[in-house]
């Protein structure tokens, strides 16, 4: 019930284009659902992040959409940039022992030029 | 530039080895924690310090000993360690954990880790 799902496992974009990832959960605990960012050699940078009580949220090029009733929330990069190109993690976490991040599996984004 | 800094940023040691690494920040966090991440896989929690003591340990093998000698430092202390510890190894912090969620995670760049 901790599992974050996570898809697809790769994604190739080609520049400009969109990149769509998507998650979703099981424990209705989860309240914090935070996106990073890892490029090769780095440490994960956290992208954006979503609480429940707003269906979407924005900045720049990012967008969270969360939908609570299906558990499901992804993250739309648009005009996506080779720049972009990384490993996408979603996360969750909530209260009591759901307070640590649980991780999804990772999405590798590839930007063709 | 990450303000969280880990040295060093690569180690290559023998199973039979003693070794530390060490993790440094200034942001005033409370809360420090020690990730392994293996290649193409997410994070994996092992400890979490909070106010300087150890709250989580995820049933890590005690070859790998933490320690947080105060609010702006922790170490990972390694003795015997396995090839199949050979990862990267990813220092964290945040604010003191507050509400529901533990808060924004602050990575370092890690210490990649070979053992021969």
């Amino acid at each position: 019930q901790q599992q974050v799902k996570q898809s697809p496992q790769s994604l190739i974009v080609q520049k400009g284009g969109i990149s769509i990832i998507n998650c979703a959960y099981e424990n209705t605990a989860f309240d914090y659902f935070p996106w990073y960012q890892q490029f090769p050699g780095k440490g994960p940078a956290l992208l954006i992040a979503i609480r429940p009580d707003v269906s979407e949220k924005k900045e720049g090029r990012f967008t969270i959409s969360f939908n609570k009733s299906a558990k499901q929330f992804s993250l739309h990069i648009m005009d996506s940039q080779p720049g972009d190109s990384a490993t996408y993690f979603c996360a969750a976490s909530g209260s009591g022992s759901a307070r640590q991040l649980t991780f999804g599996s990772g999405t590798q984004l590839t930007v063709l030029p | 530039d990450t303000e969280v800094t880990q040295t060093p940023k690569h180690l290559v040691m023998g199973m039979t080895n003693k070794k530390s690494l060490k993790c440094e920040q200034h942001m005033g966090h409370r809360a420090m924690y020690w990730y392994k991440q293996k290649a193409k896989k997410p994070p994996e929690l092992m400890f979490v310090y909070s106010y300087e003591k150890l709250s989580i340990n995820e049933s890590v093998p005690s070859r790998f000993s933490p320690e947080c000698p105060n609010s702006s430092l922790l170490n990972l202390h390694l003795h015997a360690l396995q090839p199949e510890d050979s990862a990267l190894y990813l220092c964290a912090s945040s604010l003191p954990p507050s509400g529901s969620y533990a808060g924004e995670l602050f990575f370092g760049e890690g210490s990649r880790l070979t053992v021969l």
